[in-house]
């Protein structure tokens, strides 16, 4: 089973619609992220959470919202989602005793929305 | 902000080798990491150098000049699995990860 799992890996929906993104992880650790991944732009950090009460925007959260429900499950919401968030949305997790910022990546989950 | 610039495409037959660039303007450093993306894949951790140098892990190297804001990946012996995107990617003062957009190598037989 994958460290860092992603719920639902593909999903299609329309403008408008609200849609949630779930990760979890069983690596233990604190950190937890969520990017998105555009052809041509690379991965963008959108909200990245460093604890359980911690809750931090990245370079693109307008439009997003996030929840950590506890250590190992961050899940990414779309109020009400548009075309141009079409895109294969990563949740990513990294240990803070490591002193590195290594990510460890789930598997990722494909949007489309129309 | 980051800038974090890298070729978009190379080709290289197989066997061969391919060096991939990076260069990086960043609000602080803590480190470079290498990733590995297959087509539809998650990223996959390849090396992280923090001080300057070369690290060598099998067939794969990676350089960093933190002076000069500047690394490479190099790929030696190339096999058609290693066909894949490549993401340079910066580690800022709170160890958050900035990515660049990667560059698409391309094996030909």
């Amino acid at each position: 089973d994958a460290d860092v799992t992603q719920t639902p890996r593909n999903r299609i929906t329309k403008t408008g619609k609200r849609i949630m993104l779930e990760c979890s992880q069983t690596k233990g650790h604190d950190r937890m992220y969520w990017y998105r991944q555009d052809p041509g732009l690379g991965l963008r950090l959108i909200y990245y959470s460093f604890d359980v009460k911690d809750i931090n925007k990245g370079e693109i959260s307008d439009g997003y919202s996030v929840s950590r429900q506890a250590q190992a499950k961050f899940s990414l919401s779309l109020e009400s989602a548009i075309p141009n968030q079409t895109a294969l949305y990563f949740c990513a997790t990294s240990d803070t005793g490591a002193n590195t910022g290594e990510l460890f990546f789930g598997e990722g989950s494909r949007l489309t929305v129309l | 902000g980051q800038n974090i610039d890298q070729p978009t495409e190379m080709t290289a037959t197989e066997g061969a080798i391919v060096q991939i660039n990076c260069t990086y303007q960043t609000s602080g450093f803590n480190g470079l990491f290498w990733y590995q993306q297959h087509a539809g894949e998650a990223p996959t951790f390849l090396s992280y150098n923090v001080l300057d140098g070369l690290e060598e892990k099998g067939r794969f190297s990676s350089f960093l000049s933190r002076s000069k804001g500047y690394s490479y990946l190099l790929l030696k012996e190339l096999q058609m699995k290693d066909s894949a995107s490549y993401l340079c990617a910066v580690a800022t003062n709170d160890y958050k990860l900035s990515f660049g957009a990667g560059t698409t190598v391309t094996v030909r037989a």
